[in-house]
C-alpha cells in the first residue's frame, strides 16, 4: 500500500514569508507525528497528534510554529514569519496507533529560508 | 536536553568488515529503542528494534545489543556491503509521552567496496 507522503518535496522561500507544509499519513494510521532534521543533526520532535485527542505541541520551537490535523488524516504544519534558522528537512511519521512500535516516515520536505 | 548520544558522527569499514555503532540514553522510562537507517533524500526508515527485556536481538546481519544496566546499546553490521552505506539514527521512546521517538544524533557509514 501507499506509504506517508509530504508534499512540497522542496520549498525556498524567503525570510519572513509563510509556509505550509502537507503531510498524508498512511490510512487508518491514528497517530502521526512532526519531526525536523537540520543539517547534520538528528531528529527533533516537533507535535504528535492521537485521533481526536488534544495535539501535544510540547516540541514546537515557537509560536510561529502551528500544526492541525483535519479529519483525523491529512495535517498540515505551518510556519509563519520564516527565519533562517527554520531551514531543515520536515519529516512526518505515522503509526497505527500510539502503543504500536513502528513509526512509518515520509521522505520529508526540505524547507530552505533564503 | 539530550537524552540518547549516539557515537560515532562517522564510520569507515571496508567491505565484509563489521560495523558497531552506539548508543547511550539517560532515561530509565524508555521501553523501546529502535535504529533507523536513511539514505539521502528519503526518510528514515525501520531497521530493527529491541525492547529492554532482552540483551540481543538479531536479524540477518543486523544485531542490537542492548546493556540495560550501563543504559546503552549498540547496532552491530555483520559483512558490511557497501549498500549499507547510509545514515543510521539510534532511538527511544516512552509510552507515557505519546510514543514520540528521541533519536540520537546519527552516524553516518561508508563501505568502501
Amino acid at each position: 500500500g501507499a506509504g506517508v507522503s509530504q508534499s512540497p518535496s522542496n520549498k525556498v522561500t524567503e525570510k519572513g514569508k509563510d509556509v505550509e507544509l502537507r503531510c498524508d499519513p498512511i490510512s487508518g494510521h491514528t497517530a502521526l507525528y512532526w519531526y525536523r532534521q537540520s543539517l547534520g543533526q538528528g531528529l527533533e520532535f516537533l507535535i504528535y497528534f492521537q485521533g481526536n485527542s488534544a495535539p501535544d505541541k510540547s516540541g514546537l520551537p515557537s509560536d510561529r510554529f502551528s500544526a492541525e490535523r483535519t479529519g483525523g488524516s491529512v495535517s498540515t504544519l505551518t510556519i509563519q514569519r520564516t527565519q533562517q534558522e527554520d531551514s531543515a528537512v520536515y519529516l512526518c511519521a505515522s503509526s497505527y496507533s500510539p502503543a504500536t512500535d513502528t513509526q512509518y516516515f515520509g521522505p520529508g520536505t526540505r524547507l530552505t529560508v533564503l | 536536553q539530550q537524552q540518547v548520544k549516539q557515537s560515532p558522527q562517522s564510520l569507515i569499514v571496508q567491505k565484509g568488515g563489521i560495523s558497531i555503532i552506539n548508543c547511550a540514553y539517560e532515561n530509565t522510562a524508555f521501553d523501546y529503542f529502535p535504529w533507523y537507517q536513511q539514505f539521502p533524500g528519503k526518510g528514515p526508515a525501520l531497521l530493527i528494534a529491541i525492547r529492554p527485556d532482552v540483551s540481543e536481538k538479531k536479524e540477518g546481519r543486523f544485531t542490537i545489543s542492548f546493556n540495560k544496566s550501563a543504559k546503552q546499546f549498540s547496532l552491530h553490521i555483520m559483512d558490511s556491503q557497501p549498500g549499507d552505506s547510509a545514515t543510521y539514527f539510534c532511538a527511544a521512546r516512552m509510552k507515557t509521552s505519546g510514543s514520540r521517538l528521541t533519536f540520537g544524533e546519527g552516524t553516518q557509514l561508508t563501505v568502501n567496496p
